[in-house]
């Protein structure tokens, strides 16, 4: 089955700094990859997705890249704000519905105003 | 809309006993799917129905887990007999096709003695 990997599991970045997170994934029938932020003690929020034919997505302070050949995609944080603080999941899926997403572990994302 | 509704927030139970989470999704949505996290697995898929039919359930740990969904607008998921192993917090999610989004529940924490 499809595994997921995500570094750093702790980020400590100062506010205005930029945030980089990044995952790895096994499967190259992946062609599904959402990053969720949650909060402490909230549930899972899709903050940004990217689908496998398309190299680069961007909203506002958020970025995603994907490269395909070396099965990784990034998440990008930009002058980062103390409410970014929360922990970021990413995840992989293969099926054109999106629907078995594996996970990755998460990273702590903490933003020192 | 009020979201994904998840019943009960919180869940004390003694080992041995039955438990049985409630879910409802948001109202429309065709895609229902069953979550646990924990610090150690992270977020792990249990269980997903595509309207109202269980389509992959590889993910429910043991035969004492059992999840139904007797219609669009509710799902279950049961444990028994409980283990403290069990404990976690469990979300439900629910998603419309195409759309790839899941909108997560506020999750049922559980803790099993």
């Amino acid at each position: 089955g499809e595994n997921v990997e995500q570094h750093p599991s702790t980020l400590s970045v100062q506010e205005g700094d930029s945030a980089v997170i990044k995952c790895t994934y096994s499967d190259s029938a992946s062609n599904y990859f959402p990053w969720y932020k949650q909060e402490l003690g909230k549930r899972p929020q899709l903050i940004i997705d990217i689908r496998s034919n398309v190299g680069e997505k961007k909203d506002q302070r958020i970025a995603v890249t994907l490269n395909k050949t070396a099965k990784h995609f990034s998440l990008h944080i930009t002058e980062t704000q103390p409410e970014d603080s929360a922990v970021y999941f990413c995840a992989a899926s293969k099926n054109n519905a999106g629907n078995m997403l594996t996970f990755g572990g998460g990273t702590r994302l903490m933003v020192k105003p | 809309d009020a979201g994904v509704i998840q019943s009960p927030r919180h869940e004390v139970t003694e080992m041995g006993q039955e438990v049985t989470l409630r879910c409802k999704p948001i109202s429309g949505h065709n895609s229902l799917f069953w979550y646990r996290q924990t610090m150690m697995r992270g977020l792990e898929l249990l269980i997903y129905f595509n309207n109202n039919v269980p389509i992959d359930d590889s993910g429910m740990p043991e035969d004492r887990f059992s999840a139904k969904m007797p219609n669009a607008s509710f799902s279950t998921l049961k444990i028994q007999p409980s283990e403290p192993r069990d404990s976690a917090v469990y979300f439900c999610a629910s998603r419309l096709t195409p759309s790839k989004e899941q909108y997560f529940g506020p999750g049922t924490r559980l803790t099993v003695t």
